[in-house]
């Protein structure tokens, strides 16, 4: 099992580029999330899909878009790419069961940097 | 307000010495869920332990530990016995709530982080 994966590992962009970042698990899990780590920080959720068809905003959203592609893959697109974009990118997954807490399991991060 | 404060920006322990990073936290819901993860300089997101809110034993997973005090919104970890590999950043983070349908969609909200500097 791979758990989680993310693609690229890092990406350097110009301001106004365009860019999709890639997550897919293999745990399948429901829910699905997208974070972003800044420098000293802890992470903020930028948009999550609780199941496959369903996406909703999370604390800061502005910038983004995500698409929940099936089960196991969700993506985060960039339209068009600022410098305070720069970050760290965390796709992660988790379910949820009854009696059981749902954690949430991590990809190994996308450092991107906007020029 | 801060939902998850952690007051420690950097901690320092001894080889084999306990140590413990502190965090509380802010909620209203009564149904909620308490996180550690530990993020290593390679940059993963490490799960540590878990206490759920209805939790009357504190948790523990091998040399770590959850402090639960729910009257006083804290929910401090500690490490025993530290080792060299602990160093790290380590974050506090809580899951609200549920839906009507009683789902978590599980959100997870973050402290800033405490990073732990264990000495030889």
């Amino acid at each position: 099992n791979a758990g989680v994966t993310q693609t690229p590992k890092f990406q350097v962009l110009k301001t106004g580029q365009s860019m999709t970042l890639q997550c897919a698990q293999d745990m399948n899990h429901n829910s699905m999330y997208w974070y972003r780590q800044d420098p000293g920080m802890g992470l903020r959720l930028i948009y999550y899909s609780a199941s496959e068809g369903t996406t909703d905003k999370g604390e800061v959203p502005n910038g983004y878009n995500v698409s929940r592609l099936n089960k196991r893959e969700f993506s985060l697109r960039l339209e068009s790419a600022a410098p305070s974009q720069t970050s760290v990118y965390f796709c992660a997954s988790s379910e949820w069961l009854a009696g059981v807490p749902e954690t949430q399991y991590f990809g190994p991060g996308t450092r991107l940097l906007v020029l | 307000a801060q939902k998850i404060t952690q007051t420690q920006p950097g901690m320092f322990v001894q080889e084999k010495e306990a140590v413990t990073l502190d965090c509380t936290y802010d909620t209203s819901d009564q149904s909620y869920g308490l996180f550690w993860y530990k993020q290593p300089s390679s940059g993963e997101m490490i799960f540590l332990i878990y206490q759920g809110s209805y939790d009357e034993q504190n948790a523990t997973e091998g040399r770590y530990s959850l402090n639960f005090q729910k009257a006083r919104k804290s929910a401090n970890l500690v490490i025993s016995a530290s080792q060299l590999g602990d160093s790290a950043m380590y974050f506090c983070a809580m899951r609200e709530g549920h839906d009507a349908g009683g789902t978590s969609y599980g959100k997870l909200t973050f402290g800033q982080g405490t990073i732990l500097t264990v000495h030889p």
